[in-house]
């Protein structure tokens, strides 16, 4: 079984602050980890990934996250934010290899404040 | 590459209708997942499938049904309409776990 706590259901910060998501996940097998975005009245897109190896993870619009394995967290970053940022952010998480099914949190809403 | 495609975008149904929501992915993708979101809920698996002529239940499967007889499709159909239905939906097709969402159909209801 595997699951999904992304702490804060809404997030505010201002311009040119830092991002900070956080996602925790239980797991029994060594996880595959996932960030999605999803502006508006728009479908999801993914802004990066965590499957082996490194542990930190760079991914679009100069958002990265990483993976602790001792703390179960895949914190999702971006030193400083951009109005463009504001969106709902999804964290993800499915078995190695991908191929089992893919368990989603219940999303953050980024608010950016100018 | 038009990736993955749903129609329609938008629906209103009575309650007790029937309806199919259409899927098609063009990346030639062994898996597809049908989720639906609501708000405060995050996406919740309905149905998905492994391959053509394969699928099982995903966490709310209840009032739908699927098939999958080519590797391109994968419709979601509502046997019976009911307003807890009312969601917007996504198909997704996925490629060793991450996952390339359409669009979106909003379904409401009434």
């Amino acid at each position: 079984a595997q699951s999904v706590t992304q702490l804060g259901s809404h997030v505010s910060v201002s311009e040119g602050a830092l991002v900070l998501l956080r996602c925790n996940y239980s797991s029994s097998v060594p996880p595959y980890l996932f960030w999605y975005v999803q502006y508006p009245n728009q479908g999801l897109q993914l802004l990066l990934k965590y499957t082996t190896g490194a542990t930190l993870v760079k991914g679009i619009n100069g958002f990265e996250a990483e993976f602790k394995k001792s703390e179960t967290s895949f914190h999702l970053t971006k030193p400083s934010a951009h109005m463009s940022d504001a969106a709902e952010y999804f964290c993800a998480v499915s078995g190695p290899g991908g191929y089992q099914k893919v368990t989603f949190g219940t999303g953050t809403k980024l608010q950016v404040i100018p | 590459n038009a990736g993955v495609t749903q129609t329609p975008k938008f629906q209103v149904l009575k309650t007790g209708q029937s309806m199919t929501l259409q899927c098609a992915q063009d990346m030639n993708h062994e898996y597809m997942s049908w989720y639906r979101q609501d708000p405060g809920m995050g996406l919740r698996l309905i149905h998905y499938s492994v391959g053509a002529g394969i699928t099982d239940q995903g966490e709310v499967p209840n009032g739908y049904n699927v098939s999958r007889s080519t590797t391109e499709d994968f419709p979601l159909r509502l046997l019976s309409a009911a307003p807890s239905q009312t969601s917007v939906y996504f198909c997704a097709s996925i490629l060793r776990g991450e996952q390339f969402f359409g669009p979106g159909t909003r379904l409401t209801v009434l």
